[in-house]
């Protein structure tokens, strides 16, 4: 079966670090564009972070200089480093291939 | 950056029914390699986005074919012929033809 599983959410104090993890079953991610894209409680969807196959990435504004992706062939993973998180960043974070979406994890940032 | 209007912002269609929703961009989506970058997705209760529809008319696997997408340049149409129960959620529209990607505020579906 063709899925994502993404993990590595959690309750985090304003000013805090979480690393999310996004792995690939039933598909070579490196062959593929990819996507972060949260959604904060309540509201709509909002795109994060891309990576392009031959590793070109890009930010929203939002998340620039406090966010990084990166991506792992050889463990089929996708990975987003979010620092000096904030309140407004409180989302689940999906993690997205095409078509194909994970079921996404929690991120709270409060004190 | 690219916004994305959708219309209505709620739906309440009677089961059989047909529904649509409209996705205004306040740019043109054509690329430069000719495609038109302007996807649906359906979020039910609960549930991950699933995407329905990608480059403006093309319906993914398993996606019913009451589901239709049509439109050009700034103007796109989700369709559905007749409703049915299981089409309950949030419907939204995506741009990744400009930099940053943008999703419409979402039309949320429900039944009468």
């Amino acid at each position: 079966e063709v899925q994502l599983v993404e993990s590595g959410g959690g309750l985090v104090q304003p000013g805090g670090s979480l690393r999310l993890s996004c792995v690939a079953s039933g598909i070579t991610i490196s062959s593929y564009s990819m996507n972060w894209i949260r959604q904060a409680p309540g509201k709509g969807l909002e795109w994060v972070s891309f990576i392009s196959s031959s590793n070109i990435i890009h930010y929203a504004d939002s998340v620039k200089g406090r966010f990084t992706l990166s991506r792992d062939n050889a463990q089929n993973s996708l990975y987003l480093q979010m620092n000096s998180l904030r309140d407004e960043d409180t989302a689940v974070y999906y993690c997205n291939l095409r078509a194909l979406w994970g079921q996404g994890t929690l991120v709270t940032v409060s004190s | 950056d690219v916004v994305l209007t959708q219309s209505p912002l709620s739906l309440a269609v009677t089961f059989g029914q047909p529904a649509s929703i409209s996705c205004t961009s306040s740019q043109s989506l054509v690329y430069s390699d000719g495609n038109t970058y302007l996807n649906w997705f359906q979020q039910r209760p609960g549930q991950s986005p699933r995407r329905l529809i990608y480059q403006v008319s093309n319906r993914d696997s398993g996606v019913p074919d009451r589901f239709s997408g049509s439109g050009s340049g700034t103007d796109f149409t989700l369709k559905i012929s007749r409703v049915e129960a299981e089409d309950v959620g949030v419907y939204y529209c995506m741009q990744g033809t400009h930099w940053p990607t943008s999703f419409g505020q979402g039309t949320k579906l429900e039944i009468k």
